[in-house]
């Protein structure tokens, strides 16, 4: 079965610092990972996908990397704002309609 | 743009009570998706489905039942409620099956005593 890990469970970092989240999956064989946020009583919002043939992805100030023969995958934001706090959750798919998530980060940016 | 609308927001049920929790999209989706997050725990996939008159089951379906009659709707039915069913229950579409982000709603927060 697939496992996915996240750490750490809670980081805060002062405002305007380069920040990186992790992720591990335990079965490299996936279709595609995904990276999503959530805010406190809010859904999750998909921040990036990157399909089990890329290698990165980019979008703003966020960049994901996958690295599937070790199991692993990296969430960089630049620049952190305090907006950006939230739970940032980490969810490979492995085969269709079936989505593993990691039990998140919760980041704090600290004005 | 209203996107995944769920409904009841809140929830408190007596155990053995049933209810229906209600899931709305209006992007054409044809997949959708119930899980369930509970605390310090990942979010766990209980039904899912791939068009309407089509569903499956996820990992954790026990105690639960849905239909998808239409496109737009994915209601999820708990017939006899239990402790266990205690959770944040969160509804989710997407537009194809694979190599799509999932779009989700605000959830259902559900608490049975």
């Amino acid at each position: 079965k697939q496992e996915v890990t996240q750490i750490p469970a809670a980081l805060s970092v002062p405002e305007g610092e380069n920040l990186v989240l992790n992720c591990s999956f335990t079965d490299s064989a996936i279709y595609n990972l995904q990276w999503f946020r959530q805010d406190p009583g809010k859904g999750l919002t998909s921040l990036l996908l990157i399909q089990s043939s890329q290698r990165e992805q980019t979008s703003g100030r966020l960049n994901a990397s996958l690295d599937k023969s070790s199991g692993r995958s990296t969430l960089y934001i630049a620049a952190s704002q305090p907006g950006d706090s939230a739970t940032y959750l980490c969810a490979v798919e492995k085969g269709a309609n079936n989505l593993f998530f990691g039990t998140g980060t919760r980041l704090t940016v600290i004005p | 743009n209203a996107g995944v609308t769920q409904t009841p927001k809140f929830r408190i049920l007596k155990i053995g009570q049933s209810m229906t929790l209600q899931c709305t999209q209006d992007m054409n989706h044809n997949y959708m998706y119930w899980y369930r997050q509970d605390p310090g725990m990942g979010l766990k996939l209980i039904y899912y489905s791939v068009g309407a008159g089509i569903t499956d089951k996820g990992e954790v379906p026990n105690g639960y039942n849905v239909s998808r009659s239409t496109t737009e709707d994915f209601p999820l039915r708990l017939e006899l409620a239990a402790p266990s069913q205690t959770s944040v229950y969160f509804c989710a579409s997407r537009w194809t099956g694979g190599n799509q982000p999932q779009h989700f709603g605000d959830g259902t927060r559900l608490s049975i005593l």
